[in-house]
């Protein structure tokens, strides 16, 4: 079974408006930490927030905010006022504590903002 | 400047040769990791260590090998036994939960290893 779900493989949002991509996980572990990276046409992947599973708001950074439902398990990226330069893949990952502590991630949001 | 330092960027093997990846951090992180990385894909974990002198498989470890000697280092080397080798390989490091800044993984830039 996955553990990372992002069902969107590309998304368009018009230049300033908010996106939301969505992002599902599986794990039986209490402890774990949810991240987002923002991977350009570069190849580097640019951390962009962290949302641990005992944490009880919602993380934000600057344009980006994680929508967290744990009884859901699903932890949302929210983009606001988007730029041309948000253009690039998106990537969800899970870190479970007992798991070795390694990162799982999803299969990537292609986001493309329109001008 | 602190950071993951990954060598090649660009690497072309020839069938049936083994080739080594480099990955050295400055961050004085425990947790090293490697990924690969497929067209449109997401990222996949080939090996891992949170200590020197030890290291685990991840999901694809077949055809891979790691050495963990030091603590700044974590070389992969790709061998002759991967069969379909060409992809984008990704070097990582974090400390570990618990530990100042343990929340945050840290990338390199890449490499392209291409089998020719």
């Amino acid at each position: 079974a996955q553990k990372i779900t992002q069902t969107q493989p590309g998304m368009f949002v018009q230049e300033k408006e908010a996106v939301t991509l969505d992002c599902t996980y599986d794990t039986s572990d209490p402890s774990y930490g949810l991240f987002w990276y923002k991977q350009p046409s570069s190849g580097e992947m640019i951390f962009l927030i962290y949302q641990g599973s005992y944490d009880q708001q919602n993380a934000t950074e600057g344009r980006y905010s994680l929508n967290f439902q744990k009884a859901r398990k699903s932890a949302n990226l929210v983009i606001s006022a988007s730029q041309l330069g948000d253009s690039a893949m998106y990537f969800c990952a899970m870190r479970e504590n007992n798991a070795g502590n390694m990162l799982t991630f999803g299969g990537g949001t292609r986001l493309m903002v329109k001008p | 400047d602190g950071g993951i330092t990954q060598s090649p960027k660009y690497l072309f093997r020839k069938e049936g040769q083994n080739v080594t990846l480099s990955c050295e951090q400055n961050l004085n992180h425990d947790a090293m990791y490697w990924y690969r990385q497929d067209p449109g894909q997401g990222l996949r974990l080939i090996y891992y260590s949170q200590i020197v002198n030890d290291f685990q498989k991840g999901d694809i470890a077949e055809g891979y090998s790691v050495s963990r000697e030091k603590k700044e280092s974590f070389p992969l080397t790709v061998t002759s036994a991967q069969k379909n080798p060409t992809a984008f390989y990704l070097c990582a490091s974090s400390s570990l939960p618990g530990q100042v800044t343990g929340n945050t993984i840290y990338f390199g830039e890449g490499s392209w290893l291409t089998v020719v």
